[in-house]
């Protein structure tokens, strides 16, 4: 069964410092791999999209790595800032269910100051 | 260039009521979807379009019907609203298959619907 599961559920760090978020999944055969930011009362916002052939890709603070081979994914936010509180969320397509999203539940991420 | 926008944001229906919700992108895209998400689960497909005059059925569709008579519209109903209906509303709409393609998939903000 095609599925996504993310780690850990929620997480509270301090201002300024650094975290990892991780993802695996059992999808296949696989299609991209893509990390969503959603601020509480919004819909999500695309933060990164990897392909088969990438192995990590930042935007700004955000950097993603895949590794297709165990099926797993991390996000890792460096010197985290209050506005990266929200919920990342991790999707994996599947190629043959035309293109099919599976999404995480997601981790809720809390930045204190 | 507004994106994707939904209408209305909130909605309480009592059981058995109807509603329908308006999804509209600007960005000329082909694909629009219909999410909902519920706590502690996944977004979860109701309904897609592949564009104009389209629809198809996703992952649970029961109790829902939707139209796509315009490229810019995509609309969801609830023909009998029922409490398990509660839940967030979000429409998507990408310019080719998010799953296949590594093309963005842009969302609304969201309609949060409660049924009584």
């Amino acid at each position: 069964k095609n599925q996504v599961e993310q780690s850990p559920q929620s997480l509270i760090i301090l201002e300024g410092k650094n975290c990892t978020l991780q993802c695996n999944y059992t999808v296949s055969p696989f299609s991209n791999l893509r990390w969503y930011k959603q601020d509480t009362g919004r819909g999500p916002v695309s933060l990164t999209i990897m392909t088969f052939s990438e192995n990590t890709k930042s935007n700004g603070r955000y950097t993603a790595t895949l590794d297709a081979d165990t099926k797993q994914s991390s996000l890792h936010i460096t010197a985290s800032q209050l506005s990266d509180s929200a919920s990342y969320i991790c999707v994996v397509s599947a190629k043959n269910q035309g293109g099919k999203l599976i999404f995480g539940q997601g981790t809720e991420l809390s930045v204190k100051p | 260039n507004a994106g994707v926008t939904q209408t209305p944001k909130f909605r309480v229906l009592k059981t058995g009521q109807s509603m329908t919700l308006l999804c509209a992108q600007d960005m000329n895209h082909e694909y629009m979807y219909w999410y909902r998400q519920d706590p502690g689960m996944g977004l979860r497909l109701i309904h897609y379009s592949v564009g104009e005059g389209t629809t198809a059925k996703g992952e649970v569709p029961d109790g829902y019907n939707v139209s796509r008579l315009k490229k810019q519209n995509f609309l969801l109903g609830l023909e009998s609203a029922a409490p398990s209906q509660t839940s967030v509303y979000f429409c998507a709409s990408s310019y080719e298959a998010a799953g296949v393609s590594s093309y963005e998939q842009y969302f609304g903000p969201g309609t949060r619907l409660t049924v009584t």
